[in-house]
């Protein structure tokens, strides 16, 4: 079974500093999305990973995956107060290409 | 954006009763998806499917049931609510299952009392 997991849970951080949230599953994967929800708000798409070694960047935001060490990283530059949201990883197994698996979120909070 | 539409966008139901979420999709995602939210354990998929009238269990299925007759819209049942079912529901879809994001509804919040 598919297991995904984020660290940290909740991650409260100054602006302009610097930060990593990562996101661990458990099986073979060579794919892996990115979301963002807003409170009380859908979710929006940030970045598609798809191959190993891929590295995809939007303004403060960096994602890149590691399909051998079953890693994804998304760092954060420089915060600001609009990036406080909650931050979604999700991963879908590739022999079994139809599930997609949620970590459990990171909560992001920016202050001044 | 994908035009995914949930209904209703809230709703209170007595334990017991069956309750029927609906999420609409005008893309013609071959895609769809169910997930609950609540706090602590992110999103967890309750069912999904891969095509009309072909669906298949997510991590979370017991006490949901799903159908799909139409391309468009993906039906989540509670056959008897509980207080435990009470959550956040997103529908989701997506175009094919490789390489694609999935889009997401606006939500649904459903209260059992």
């Amino acid at each position: 079974e598919l297991k995904v997991e984020q660290n940290p849970l909740f991650l409260s951080m100054q602006e302009g500093k610097n930060y990593t949230i990562y996101c661990n599953y458990s099986t073979t994967s060579d794919r892996l999305y990115w979301y963002r929800q807003d409170p009380g708000k859908s979710l929006e798409s940030l970045f598609v990973l798809l191959s190993n070694g891929a590295v995809k960047q939007e303004g403060r935001l960096m994602a890149s995956l590691d399909t051998k060490a079953r890693l994804s990283t998304l760092h954060i530059t420089a915060a600001v107060h609009d990036l406080s949201a909650t931050y979604f990883c999700a991963v879908e197994r590739s022999r079994n290409t139809d599930k997609l698996i949620f970590g459990t979120g990171t909560r992001l909070q920016v202050f001044p | 954006d994908a035009g995914i539409t949930q209904s209703p966008r809230h709703k209170v139901t007595e334990t017991g009763t069956p309750v029927t979420l609906r999420c609409h999709q005008t893309e013609n995602h071959r895609y769809m998806y169910w997930y609950r939210q609540d706090p602590g354990h992110g999103l967890r998929l309750i069912h999904y499917s891969y095509g009309v009238k072909d669906t298949d269990k997510g991590e979370v299925s017991d006490g949901y049931s799903v159908s799909r007759s139409k391309t468009e819209d993906f039906l989540l049942t509670l056959e008897s609510a509980t207080s435990s079912q009470t959550s956040v529901y997103f529908c989701a879809s997506r175009t094919t299952a490789m390489n694609t994001e999935a889009f997401f509804g606006q939500g649904t919040r459903l209260t059992v009392v």
